[in-house]
């Protein structure tokens, strides 16, 4: 039962234009979430995150985009740069319990030059 | 700055040997994981510990066991190694406060059985 979901496993975007990952969840207990990217042989570093309180979190070319009532994130990147070409991963949790992430399977992005 | 550092990045085990995946934090996190990665997957938790002397298991724990003596050590147990266990394995850790609940994930180690 994959209760995160990232259902695109790969996006281009062209260099400077937005790229929009979309991520889904089917737990409403899910108060917290996060992003991480992850660039081959390196473990993922934590983005951005947001708290169920609020619809939105900017972080410079980072915002993160909850919507509770469709279960349905998203992270934009924007202007998106050559060196944003990673794997992101959507990741959830319950802040009331011990906080263990439960990740999606993760979006390649490629940002073309 | 170390913050979690993995040993070995890389091993190839044959089926049936046993090996301990070292993990070891220096940020005083108390919280502290193993995942596992595959191929086209997410992260699956293995294992958990949210303190010294305190562990529990994740969502794929058989076949591995873990240890918490301290705060800054988690080692990864394989006791009879298969195929299956054929992943990238991440430790991480984390400290509970309010506002931060980002993990510090080490660089991955590599394992494959054979």
């Amino acid at each position: 039962d994959q209760q995160v979901k990232q259902n695109s496993p790969s996006l281009s975007v062209q260099e400077g234009r937005i790229s929009i990952l979309n991520c889904d969840y089917t737990n409403s207990m899910f108060d917290y979430f996060l992003w991480y990217k992850k660039y081959p042989a390196e473990g993922p570093t934590f983005l951005i995150s947001i708290s169920s309180i609020k619809d939105k979190n900017e972080d410079g070319r980072f915002t993160v985009f909850l919507n509770k009532s469709a279960k349905h994130l998203s992270l934009h990147i924007v202007p998106s740069q050559p060196g944003d070409s990673a794997v992101y991963f959507c990741a959830a949790c319950f802040t009331f319990g011990n906080e263990k992430l439960t990740f999606g399977t993760g979006t390649r992005l490629t940002i073309i030059p | 700055n170390a913050g979690v550092t993995q040993t070995p990045k890389f091993r190839i085990l044959k089926i049936g040997q046993s090996m301990t995946l070292q993990c070891t934090q220096d940020m005083n996190h108390n919280y502290m994981y193993w995942y596992r990665q595959d191929p086209g997957m997410g992260l699956k938790l293995i294992y958990y510990s949210v303190g010294a002397g305190i562990t529990d298991k994740g969502e794929v724990p058989n076949g591995y066991n873990v240890s918490r003596s301290t705060t800054e050590d988690f080692p990864l147990r394989l006791e009879l190694a298969a195929p299956s266990q054929t992943s990238v394995y991440f430790c991480a850790s984390s400290l509970r406060t309010s506002g931060n609940l980002g993990y510090t994930f080490g660089s991955g180690t590599r394992l494959t059985v054979v």
